[in-house]
């Protein structure tokens, strides 16, 4: 079944330590989007990638960071986590820009 | 303003009853509006989508499109304790910026 992977689903890592955080999608769809989504709350977009083209939310932290080395897989990069970046982080594909977005099973960050 | 306003519950209803879930948006210009179902720790996930004004039925579910008065809803009909999730209004909005914008969701919780 064509889908949207993440791995890991639940991540834990320590004050300042780097993390990376995978996606990866069978769909063949040009754009791939990350999300961070605390509790009780909407899913906040990060970045989005329309092929190779990177684009950035305004107020998405300089400490996060994004890679796409094909079109099947695209990384986030939480250079030094603080405590505030515990949240589910959520892969999304969609085929083209605002096209139906379709999510990946998420994963569980904790920063101790 | 919020962007996408929902309100947040819980909706009660009892197993077997219809559900009603409602969403604004602030956007005139949007064009494509999606629900999605997300359960508690797990990631969102897409139950349908409407772009044209009036209804669109798919088994149990309809959501009902009216771009005049900016209005999105959901309806549950026969409605199960496994329904019980909160869910999620999302809009793409007019302009360049195809960004999906989500409202902070519904909780529906159905008794059986």
């Amino acid at each position: 079944d064509a889908m949207v992977i993440q791995n890991p689903r639940y991540q834990v890592t320590q004050f300042g330590k780097p993390v990376t955080l995978s996606c990866s999608q069978t769909l063949n769809h040009n754009v791939m989007y990350w999300y961070q989504q605390k509790s009780s709350q909407a899913p906040k977009l990060l970045f989005h990638y329309y092929d190779k083209d990177f684009n950035n939310e305004a107020d998405t932290p300089d400490n996060f960071q994004s890679r796409r080395p094909n079109t099947s897989f695209c990384f986030l990069d939480i250079r030094s986590p603080g405590l505030g970046d515990a949240a589910m982080y959520l892969c999304a594909t969609s085929r083209q820009k605002a096209d139906t977005q379709y999510f990946g099973p998420g994963t569980r960050l904790t920063v101790l | 303003q919020k962007e996408v306003e929902q309100n947040s519950g819980p909706l009660s209803v009892p197993e077997g009853a219809i559900a009603s879930l409602n969403c604004t948006y602030s956007d005139r210009g949007s064009q494509s509006f999606f629900w999605y179902r997300q359960y508690s720790g797990k990631s969102p996930e897409l139950i349908m989508f409407i772009y044209s004004n009036g209804d669109k039925e798919d088994g149990r579910f309809t959501a009902q499109l009216n771009k005049a008065s900016q209005y999105v809803s959901l309806l549950i009909r026969d409605s199960q304790p496994s329904d019980s999730a909160t869910y999620l209004c999302a809009v793409i909005g007019g302009g360049a910026t195809n960004k999906l914008i989500f409202g902070t969701g519904t909780l529906l919780a159905v008794q059986p």
